[in-house]
């Protein structure tokens, strides 16, 4: 089974800084990375497939990066309404999230 | 508009069976792939099943292979789960989701339900 990693676990931000979550795969997938972004009792919302595509509607201010085992998320300029959870995803052979990144301030 | 929604979660107790439904409109439901995504009280969230647009294959995970069974009618456009010998590490809000296209592999979950609850406890 493929396994993912992510850190840090936590992020303590401010509006307007920007913000990096690196997410690391057991084995090599390519480019088959997703990221979500979760809010307690909100359906989860896809941000990049592929891991550097934009989902439809996504503000450009989030970005995706890697390739391989080693990918990374970007948030350029941090908003009130990013405060949330982040997950990546791996769906090269079935499906396995990440543990997960909370973003609070 | 595009939309999912959950239904069928409840308390159950351990050893029991339960059923989900996910009702999905404003899209051709049998295009697309569809999963089941469960995330624990204080966990993240965790792939649980998939089934192809046309419903003839799907997949599972380890831990609930041999109890779960997924399901669709694409007449409905009603995705289903169906557990049983259900104990207290199945409880979870349990969600659907959409696949980008028909295939369930190599496609990311584009649109999400709100979830549903089910809790195993006696």
């Amino acid at each position: 089974d493929i396994q993912m990693t992510q850190s840090p676990s936590t992020l303590s931000a401010s509006a307007g800084d920007r913000v990096t979550i690196t997410c690391r795969a057991s084995q090599g997938i390519g480019t088959w990375l997703a990221w979500y972004q979760h809010k307690p009792g909100k359906a989860p919302k896809l941000l990049i497939y592929k891991a550097s595509n934009l989902a439809s509607g996504v503000p450009s201010r989030f970005s995706g990066s890697g390739s391989g085992t080693e990918f990374t998320l970007t948030i350029s300029s941090l908003q009130p309404d990013d405060f949330a959870t982040y997950y990546c995803q791996q769906y090269e052979r079935y499906s396995t999230f990440g543990p997960g990144t909370k973003v609070d301030i | 508009e595009v939309q999912l929604l959950e239904s069928g979660g409840d308390l159950v107790q351990p050893g029991g069976s339960l059923r989900l439904s996910c009702a999905a409109s404003g899209f051709t439901f049998s295009n697309y792939a569809m999963s089941w995504v469960r995330q624990s009280p204080g966990k993240g969230l965790e792939w649980v099943s998939s089934i192809w647009g046309n419903g003839y294959s799907s997949y599972y995970t380890d831990s609930v292979k041999g109890r779960f069974t997924i399901s669709r009618d694409n007449s409905q456009n009603t995705l289903y789960l169906q557990m049983s010998s259900l104990s207290a590490d199945d409880t979870a809000m349990y969600y659907c989701a959409r696949s980008q296209l028909a295939s369930p592999t190599r496609n990311a979950f584009d649109i999400w339900g709100l979830g549903t609850l089910v809790t195993v406890s006696s």
